[in-house]
């Protein structure tokens, strides 16, 4: 079954204190990975995409990587205004038609 | 910027009304999404549309109805409201043709709360 699976569930830092959230997939056919982030009651902004395994993306504090099994979204000295949900979604092949699968996201909280 | 646009932010109904969401994107793009969002169980497809007057179903569209009438606008409807269908409604939408790993634009989201 196709999955998408982030962890941790619930991350709190210190200002400046790198991390990252992980989202590893079960898909068929991968067409492409994308991270989002949502504010409270807001609906998720778009980041990145990733296309394939090697590539990596940057925005700002942002740096999201690809394997074959899972994404990693590095958060590099983080600020309080970093603090949201982050979204993992995979596109794939499913049931003859193209699907986006996401995660239950990553609740980043990053305390001044 | 893509531009996704809900009608409401809020909305409070009772049991059994029809509900309208509207959604409507200013992008020209082929495919229209609908999503329900409740906490612990991520995102949930609806419906979906890949062009005017047609409609798929998604993983849960039992209670749920859609409407494309014009290209822009994607249109959910409840039939009879109930509450377990109070929860976060997020439209979105993508590019169609040979674009088929775009990512999703979402919008600000309905959030419906149903006594």
């Amino acid at each position: 079954e196709d999955q998408v699976t982030q962890s941790p569930e619930a991350l709190r830092l210190q200002e400046g204190e790198s991390s990252s959230l992980n989202c590893s997939y079960t898909v068929s056919g991968l067409r492409g990975l994308f991270w989002y982030r949502q504010d409270p009651g807001k609906g998720p902004e778009f980041l990145f995409t990733l296309y394939s395994a090697g590539e990596e993306k940057e925005k700002e504090r942002l740096k999201a990587t690809l394997t074959k099994k899972e994404s990693f979204l590095h958060i590099t000295a983080p600020k309080p205004e970093d603090s949201a949900t982050y979204l993992c979604a995979v596109q794939a092949w499913a049931s003859g038609t193209y699907k986006y699968i996401f995660g239950t996201g990553t609740r980043l909280k990053v305390l001044a | 910027d893509v531009k996704v646009t809900q009608s409401s932010r809020y909305l409070v109904k009772r049991t059994g009304e029809k509900v309208f969401l509207e959604c409507v994107q200013d992008m020209d793009h082929e495919n229209m999404f609908w999503y329900r969002q409740d906490p612990g169980l991520g995102l949930r497809l609806i419906y979906f549309s890949y062009d005017v007057k047609m409609k798929e179903k998604g993983d849960i569209p039992e209670g749920y109805s859609v409407s494309r009438e014009k290209k822009e606008r994607f249109s959910l409807i409840l039939e009879s409201a109930s509450t377990n269908q109070t929860s976060m409604y997020l439209c979105a939408s993508s590019p169609g043709g040979g674009s088929y790993n775009s990512p999703l634009h979402f919008g600000n989201g309905t959030r419906l709360t149903v006594t």
